[in-house]
This record gives C-alpha cells, structure tokens and sequence, in this order.
C-alpha cells in the first residue's frame, strides 16, 4: 500500500521560533499534497493543497505569510509554522494523492505540535 | 463549498452488536466518499471507500452504502470488537482530492 510519512510526529518550541514539519510519500509520487490541522476532539480542516512546482492554495481564513508550504518534488513537502504561538499548538496531518491516480489520498501519521 | 454532516456524534455498542454511522454532503459535484478510523495520537487510516458510481461495497465486517440521489452514505459495522473503538470519520472528495470532513463519530464497544 502507499504510505507517508510525516516528521517529527511531536514537537515543542518555544514562543516565536518557527518549526518545520515534512511530509514524504515513500513509495509514490504525489503531485498534490494536502496539509490539515485537527485541534482536540474535533475534526480534521484543510489549511491548503500543496503542488508540486507551483505555489500552495491556502483555505480561507489561513495565513500564508505564518504557514509557508513548499512541495519541491514530488516525493516531499513541507509546512513552516512561523513565529509561532501558543494558539498554534495543534495535531498537523498531510495527506498525499498519487500522481495521475483517482481521488484516493493517504495520509501521514500526525505532528502534534506544542508551543510554549 | 461542501458541507459534511455525521451522525451520531457519539456511539456505545455492546460487543457482537452492529455499528452505523450516516453522513450527509452537499455538493453533488462530490464523487469519491471514503471511511477513516482515527486512533488517539495518531493520523486517520482509510477503512473503506466507494465510489459514486458504486451503491454499496463491502469488506469483510465493514461496509459501506451510497445513496447518491439523496446525498447520503453510511459506515456499517457488524460482529463489532473492542478493538474497533475509535473515532470515525466520513469525508467526500471531488476530483480535485480535496476532502471535506464530517465532525467524527466517538465509536465504543464494550467487553
């Protein structure tokens, strides 16, 4: 089966650092990656669609200037969170769509992220 | 945009006994509807999945049934076990990928 994987799965940081979160496809090539966030006990939202060469499509409502995504190949992308805050802290999820496959996505195990 | 919705929200069931969760959506541009089983900690797992042109599938104790005219599907689980004690979640994609999640199902089985 196809598997991502997603690194670190948990970090902390202090206050106004910036933390990166990777997301890679192991065994597929994934045009499109998809970045969520998921606070407690509630579901998943979507933060943006990463392509692979291109610029990333953010959600309504999420700052592209704090959560930079870069997806440089189509193996790996990556989400920064920026000077981050407390209110930051949260559970990350990528998910990634094989290239030229059908709607399936495949999703990493989780960064949860804690700011101090 | 889509709109998910599930139901219940919660759900407690007796070992052996069977599970059903429903989900509505929206947007009828929607055609892929897949199941993930989401474990405290840890990132959600495809269960199942089926298609719009599809009215039912089935995989093993897991199955899933599809009512495209009345925007609705539903997660059916029978023979339950502890084990499937987790929370539930239904999603509907376009052909885009991107999905719209429903709220969650917190699935109990108890011994």
């Amino acid at each position: 089966g196809a598997v991502v994987s997603q690194h670190p799965s948990w970090v902390i940081c202090k206050s106004g650092t910036s933390v990166k979160i990777e997301c890679r496809s192991l065994d597929f090539q994934a045009t499109t990656m998809f970045w969520y966030r998921q606070f407690p006990k509630q579901s998943l939202m979507l933060m943006a669609t990463s392509n692979e060469g291109s610029k990333a499509t953010y959600e309504q409502g999420v700052e592209k200037d704090k959560f930079l995504i870069n997806h440089a190949s189509l193996t790996l992308s990556t989400l920064t969170v920026t000077s981050a805050h407390p209110e930051d802290s949260s559970f990350y999820i990528c998910s990634a769509r094989r290239s030229g496959g059908n709607t399936e996505a495949f999703f990493g195990q989780g960064t949860r992220l804690t700011v101090v | 945009g889509e709109n998910v919705e599930q139901h219940p929200s919660t759900l407690s069931v007796q070992e052996g006994d069977s599970a059903v969760i429903k989900c509505t959506y929206s947007d009828s541009a929607s055609n892929y509807f897949p199941w993930y089983k989401q474990e405290l900690g840890k990132g959600p797992q495809l269960i199942i999945d089926i298609r719009s042109n599809v009215g039912e599938k089935k995989d093993q104790r897991i199955a899933v049934t599809l009512n495209k005219t009345a925007k609705h599907f539903s997660l059916h689980i029978t023979e339950t076990q502890p084990e499937d004690s987790a929370v539930y979640f239904c999603a509907a994609s376009t052909n885009a990928g991107k999905s719209t999640f429903g709220d969650g199902t917190t699935l109990t089985v108890k011994p």
